[in-house]
């Protein structure tokens, strides 16, 4: 079975100022992608970054970068110059494929980021 | 716009009223799914569909049906809601079968089973 976690239900961080949200996954597969969404209070599902397995380098977008760790299966996400707008639950999930099962995302519970002035 | 719709948005019902919340992808996507996300669980996959005419179970099918007779719609029924199917409702969609692709979500159905 496919498990991830989020280890953090909550965390808050000042405007300007660096936070990191950990993930941690479980899987005895070797070729997965990862991914962090985001969830606004709007409710929308909004890609924030993706991590290709095999690929050892970080993946970045602007401020939102990934450490990603395989052997340690951790793949937290570090969000800098926080932004009010940043405020919402942040989910990390991945994905996997068989010819089985087809392929579905597995996601974590979430984390709950609040941005403070 | 490439996007995904959901019909409607906010639905309140009543135990046993079959209803049908309907998606609707303008990307020409071929994999569509849907999910459900509950406090505390985050998202589970209902049903997914590969392909036209092709659809699989996922992790909490139980009390759902789904179809795919047109690649753009993929609609989810409830053929006798009950009160613990109350939960948001997300559908999505990527543009192939591989684990490479991103998955492009809808706006969510908020569904409350009286």
């Amino acid at each position: 079975a496919q498990t991830v976690t989020q280890s953090q239900p909550e965390m808050s961080v000042q405007e300007a100022e660096t936070v990191t949200l950990s993930c941690t996954y479980d899987t005895s597969e070797n070729n997965y992608y990862l991914f962090w969404y985001k969830q606004p209070p709007s409710r929308q599902m909004i890609l924030v970054i993706r991590q290709e397995a095999y690929k050892q380098q970080n993946a970045t977008e602007n401020r939102f970068s990934v450490n990603f760790q395989k052997a340690a299966k951790s793949f937290s996400l570090k969000i800098s110059d926080s932004q009010l707008g940043d405020t919402a639950m942040y989910f990390c999930a991945f994905m996997i494929s068989n010819s089985n099962s087809g392929y579905a995302l597995n996601f974590g519970k979430g984390t709950s980021l609040l941005v403070t002035p | 716009e490439a996007q995904v719709t959901q019909n409607p948005r906010y639905l309140i019902t009543v135990t046993g009223k079959k209803l049908t919340v309907t998606c609707s992808q303008n990307m020409n996507h071929e994999y569509m799914s849907w999910y459900r996300q509950d406090p505390g669980l985050g998202l589970r996959q209902i049903y997914y569909s590969m392909n036209v005419e092709v659809t699989d179970k996922g992790d909490v099918p139980e009390g759902y049906k789904v179809s795919r007779k047109e690649k753009r719609n993929f609609p989810l029924i409830l053929e006798s809601p009950s009160p613990n199917q109350t939960s948001l409702y997300f559908c999505a969609s990527s543009p192939g079968r591989w684990y490479t692709d991103t998955q492009y979500f809808g706006p969510g159905t908020r569904l409350t089973v009286l």
